[in-house]
């Protein structure tokens, strides 16, 4: 089992919906956790991060975090089509972070 | 701009060779960070240094080597390549190299090996 799971996609969704990315991890002390976007061809860069439980928001982004089921959430509101990249979260274990395969999320116009 | 540069942007070679990927880290960043991306296993992480020394390990194979030198630039080297190394190598700085540390990619250097 991998440390940190999550479904590749791709997702597909209308521009304007609720956008929900998951990922679950195996680890119950694991406490830190990212998640960080990336367009086709260029690098990985840090949307949002939170720390042990519960929410936070910046913007139309939320991360969530659900220390009892090890389930984090990205929610992205009113989608736009620049949205559409590869989300991939990812948590810190020592000096390293451990990151999920990355779900690609395309957003129709 | 994430202020972290790579080169090559791009790098064919054939199987049997040896590379050498550059790294210059964002301006103050103390520690480095190498990835490899393929289609089919998506974002691994190889080796971290951090001011010139290695902090961390992951799924480094031993035909690859890193180092960091005193000016805080790093390089990959692969050697003896295999088609299956063909992939995109990211470096990434931190300010730091804790875990909780934000990391910062460049663009990556495409390798290609025929």
């Amino acid at each position: 089992q991998k440390e940190v799971e999550q479904d590749p996609g791709p997702l597909s969704v209308p521009e304007g919906a609720i956008v929900s990315l998951n990922c679950t991890y195996s680890n119950s002390a694991f406490q830190y956790f990212m998640w960080y976007r990336q367009y086709s061809r260029k690098g990985p860069e840090l949307l949002m991060y939170t720390y042990s439980s519960g929410n936070k928001e910046d913007g139309r982004f939320t991360a969530q975090v659900d220390k009892s089921s090890k389930y984090i959430s990205l929610f992205i509101r009113d989608s736009q089509p620049s949205d559409s990249a590869t989300y991939l979260c990812a948590t810190n274990s020592n000096y390293q972070l451990i990151w999920g395969a990355g779900t690609k999320l395309i957003i129709k116009p | 701009d994430s202020g972290v540069t790579q080169t090559p942007k791009h790098l064919i070679t054939a199987t049997g060779q040896r590379v050498t990927l550059r790294c210059s880290p964002r301006s103050g960043d103390l520690s480095v960070y190498w990835y490899q991306q393929s289609l089919d296993q998506g974002l691994q992480f190889l080796i971290q240094y951090y001011n010139g020394e290695e902090r961390a390990k992951g799924n480094i194979l031993e035909r690859f080597s890193a180092q960091q030198f005193p000016d805080l630039h790093s390089e990959l080297n692969l050697s003896s390549l295999e088609l299956g190394d063909s992939a995109l190598y990211f470096c990434a700085s931190s300010v730091s190299g804790t875990s909780t540390d934000t990391q910062y990619f460049g663009p990556g250097t495409r390798l290609t090996v025929l």
